[in-house]
């Protein structure tokens, strides 16, 4: 399997526009998370997904972050208008709801706004 | 509530052994993971173990179970450079849906 898939690997825009980002999950997999690591605030849980259904989305730091999962293989998470502190890395993990239940990341997008 | 804490910082030389340590909340926790993260890599599931064992062993990996005293270390035996990462403990929390909650990590600096 090839894991989970991320794009862009790296993004750089200028504030106000509008981010978005994208991940395949494992296939088979049935539920998705979205995570953004700074060195300030370490690793945080922004939103997770099962079955394609928003469950949490608690961590979703304001209105301006947003985030789909139209079918099982793909999900976005959009920022608009983005800001400078919005420069991160983002991760999306999958996970498959069985006995273990452990998540496999992806290698992350790294979102910088100037 | 959930939390997860781990020390932020060890060093140790190559070939000794590394010991990192974490503490958890939730006494309800049916899993615990180990995960290690590499610069500019994402998080790499290392082990995980289940509740009602004391120890699991992996190669050069030990992971220590402690339920009373909700502790949990990650022992790395003949630790070698390419061992130098972050290091993140964390425990599936309630609800289901396979959330984790995370500890801070523990970055790993190994030395000749």
């Amino acid at each position: 399997d090839a894991g989970v898939i991320q794009s862009p690997r790296h993004e750089v825009t200028e504030m106000g526009q509008e981010v978005t980002l994208r991940c395949k999950p494992i296939s088979g997999h049935n539920s998705l998370f979205w995570y953004r690591q700074t060195m300030m605030r370490g690793l945080e849980l922004l939103i997770y997904f099962n079955n394609n259904v928003p469950i949490d989305d608690s961590g979703m730091p304001e209105d301006r972050f947003s985030a789909k999962m139209p079918n099982a293989s793909f999900s976005t998470l959009k920022i608009q208008p983005s800001e400078p502190r919005d420069s991160a890395v983002y991760f999306c993990a999958s996970s498959l709801i069985l006995a273990g239940g452990e998540q496999y990341f992806g290698p992350g997008t790294r979102l910088t706004v100037t | 509530g959930e939390d997860v804490e781990q020390s932020l910082f060890l060093s140790v030389r190559e070939g000794d052994s590394s010991v990192i340590n974490c503490t958890y909340t939730d006494s309800s926790s049916t899993y615990l993971y180990w995960y290690k993260q590499e610069p500019g890599a994402g998080l790499q599931l290392l082990t995980y173990i289940f509740s009602n064992m004391d120890m699991k062993q992996d190669q050069r990996l030990t992971v220590l179970l402690n339920k009373k005293d909700k502790h949990l270390s990650l022992r790395i035996a003949d630790t070698q450079t390419g061992d130098s990462a972050i290091y993140f403990c964390a425990e599936r929390g309630a609800g289901g849906y396979n959330k984790l909650i995370f500890g801070a990590g523990t970055r790993l600096a190994v030395h000749p």
